[in-house]
């Protein structure tokens, strides 16, 4: 199976909110609630941001939030600031034991 | 405090073997899903197989099934990835996850790196 759909590449000023999608199919993201959302800095282990498509963990900032519409999730930075330029994956459960990871989206921070 | 801590990574040749193991501390590791993650170079995350807490559900991604063996040893907290007839494009980082009963990955460790070329 291919991996999710994100964008390359998003990028918004400080301050300023950005979404990343998240498309997959009926099979992954639309038959589960459970797309999470991580963190990645090159170099660093990734770090847990989003769960069960909405929840955020204990001392993730309440700028980060998820949604889910169908096939697509979403992970909205709200407040943008210089700390948040990182590479952020989706991921969402397929059944069987089985996962799936986005391709990968690198936020600029202008 | 989590701690996932990988090793047994190195440069091998196309064919050959490689054990991963990845030793756990500060959580009860008996309890919990694993996983092995992986990124290759300049590309994005590709999980790659998980093991339920008695070994009893297990999945592998399609492009290592019938190659990569995962198992884990409760007894010593210690996760294992058996790689066998490796081949360039298993060239990664690989990362030891800690897993949860909701399918997401809470803890990683900071990766060993996997590197197959003649």
């Amino acid at each position: 199976q291919s991996a999710l759909t994100q964008p390359a590449s998003v990028s918004g000023s400080l301050g300023q909110s950005i979404t990343i999608s998240c498309t997959g199919t009926s099979s992954d993201v639309g038959s589960y609630n459970l797309v999470s959302w991580y963190q990645h800095y090159p170099g660093k282990a990734p770090k847990l941001m989003i769960y069960e498509v909405t929840k955020r963990p204990s001392g993730v900032s309440n700028r980060f939030s998820g949604s889910k519409s169908g096939n697509t999730a979403s992970l909205t930075i709200s407040g943008l600031q210089a700390e948040d330029e990182a590479d952020y994956y989706c991921s969402s459960y397929l059944g069987s034991n089985t996962y799936i990871f986005g391709i990968g989206t690198k936020v600029t921070v202008l | 405090e989590v701690q996932l801590v990988e090793s047994g990574g190195g440069l091998t040749q196309p064919g050959r073997s490689l054990r991963l193991s990845c030793e756990a501390s500060g959580f009860t590791f008996e309890n919990y899903v694993m996983h092995w993650v992986r990124q290759a170079p300049g590309k994005g995350l590709e999980w790659v197989s998980g093991i339920s807490w008695n070994s009893m559900a297990i999945g592998y991604a399609d492009p290592v099934k019938g190659r990569f063996t995962i198992s884990r040893d409760n007894a010593k907290n210690s996760l294992y990835l058996q790689m066998n007839s490796l081949r360039a494009e298993d060239t990664a980082v690989y990362y030891c996850v800690k897993g949860t009963t909701l399918k997401y990955f809470d803890y990683w460790g900071h990766g060993t790196l996997v590197t197959v070329s003649s």
